[in-house]
């Protein structure tokens, strides 16, 4: 039973250039989330998906947005990347209506030079 | 808005010994869900133990157990005959509803052979 994944593991981008990352929820799962962790701090919300449309939002700017598949899978981009942008972003999935149990990725480290 | 407060940058322990990270968070709902989740070098948050508000009896989970005192908004996170495993950023998560999570700042928990 394969658990959360996402893609890439680390990427590195300069200021101003855009980047997509991707999430795959584990099986059985609906709801995707993202979180952007800074070093040394908690992750923070972004948003969440659920039937394809963004449920909730966090305090980000309008630079994030994200889509949700069919298949529940999701994409976080980021615009006009600046260098506070580097952080390790994490998905999460659960199930709307389950156990409250969210499970996460491994994340993608992301470095804006 | 709800807020998590952990207090203790940093914990140490020696190997087989007990030791106690501290959590307190701030809630005007009745009914939501505390959560310990364990973030080790690999990235990866894992979850350690979790909290029903609604349930007044600790939660246990092997070596992991929780000290809930509702009243004082209070969720302290157990961990007995501490191992090598152990080591890690441990983060306290509030959430109700919708399955967002609100983190902590993290515990850095050290073990010492």
């Amino acid at each position: 039973d394969a658990g959360v994944t996402q893609s890439p593991t680390h990427l590195i981008k300069t200021r101003g250039q855009q980047v997509t990352l991707r999430c795959s929820p584990k099986s059985g799962h609906d709801t995707v989330s993202w979180y952007q962790q800074a070093l040394g701090q908690g992750p923070q919300f972004i948003f969440q998906y659920y039937e394809e449309e963004e449920r909730q939002r966090g305090n980000f700017p309008d630079r994030f947005s994200g889509h949700q598949f069919p298949n529940y899978s999701s994409e976080l981009n980021v615009n006009a990347l600046l260098l506070g942008d580097s952080a390790l972003y994490l998905c999460a999935s659960s199930l709307a209506g389950g156990d409250r149990r969210v499970d996460f990725g491994a994340g993608t480290r992301l470095s804006v030079l | 808005a709800q807020t998590v407060t952990q207090s203790q940058p940093e914990m140490s322990v020696q190997e087989a010994e007990t030791v106690t990270l501290s959590c307190t968070y701030d809630t005007s709902e009745s009914d939501y869900y505390l959560f310990w989740y364990k973030q080790p070098p690999s990235r990866q948050m894992i979850l350690v133990i979790r909290q029903e508000a609604y349930k007044q009896q600790n939660a246990t989970e092997n070596r992991f157990s929780v000290n809930f005192q509702k009243a004082a908004k209070s969720f302290s996170l157990k961990i007995s005959d501490s191992q090598l495993g152990d080591a890690a950023m441990y983060f306290c998560a509030l959430n109700f509803g919708n399955e967002k999570l609100t983190f902590g700042t993290g515990t850095r928990l050290t073990i010492i052979p």
